[in-house]
């Protein structure tokens, strides 16, 4: 199994432009969910999902979309890039039976936003 | 706000030490977990531990939990260089304080051990 891949690992874009980091996983995980992290402040959810159709904002949802149309990929979209999202962004997913609480992260993208 | 605070911030050892971080969470959980990331990589599970167990071990890993204070510790015994990295612990939320679905993150301890 690759586990949960995402792409790209690095990315520059300019204030407005979108763009879509992508992120899959290959163990049939329901469960999946986008952090960003920046330093001094840890991992921060932005949005997950507990199955195809079924997505919820996290602590940080402004300025990302998500949609879950497969049980395997769950894309983080920005719409218009700003500065403030230049950050590291984490895929990750998990089971979700009763007591299954492991979380299994991706290698993460570096975004920078100019 | 951050649910879980690490303690402290960073941490600097020589190898063959005990390392002991802590974490302490506002909300009620329903389980709190460490993870360890490596620089550049992403963060690995390490341990759990539920809401009504006080303490775990896991090769040379010990976590502690004591709930009526809100903190956790993770004690890392005869530490090697290999195991330099940023740790972070997480609390999955209860059903009653946010949903059980979500895990929130403290802003970690690095440490750093030296050879």
């Amino acid at each position: 199994n690759a586990g949960v891949t995402q792409t790209p690992k690095f990315q520059v874009l300019k204030t407005g432009q979108s763009m879509t980091l992508q992120c899959a996983q290959d163990m049939n995980h329901e469960y999946m969910s986008w952090y960003r992290q920046d330093p001094g402040m840890g991992l921060r959810l932005i949005h997950y999902s507990v199955g195809a159709g079924i997505t919820d904002q996290g602590e940080v949802p402004n300025g990302y979309n998500v949609s879950r149309s497969t049980t395997e990929d769950f894309p983080l979209r920005l719409l218009s890039a700003a500065p403030s999202q230049t950050s590291v962004y984490f895929c990750a997913s998990r089971i979700t039976s009763p007591g299954a609480y492991e979380q299994y992260f991706g290698p993460g993208t570096r975004l920078t936003v100019t | 706000s951050q649910q879980g605070e690490e303690d402290p911030q960073a941490l600097s050892i020589q190898e063959g030490e005990n390392a002991t971080m802590n974490c302490s969470y506002k909300t009620s959980i329903n389980n709190l977990q460490w993870y360890r990331q490596n620089s550049g990589r992403g963060l690995v599970h390490l341990i759990l531990i539920r809401s009504n167990e006080r303490e775990k071990h896991s090769g040379r890993l010990r976590v502690t939990l004591d709930t009526s204070k809100k903190s956790s510790s993770l004690l890392i015994t005869a530490s090697r260089a290999a195991d330099t990295a940023s740790y972070f612990c997480a609390t999955a939320l209860n059903m009653f304080s946010g949903g059980y679905n979500k895990l929130i993150f403290g802003a970690g301890t690095r440490l750093a051990v030296h050879p």
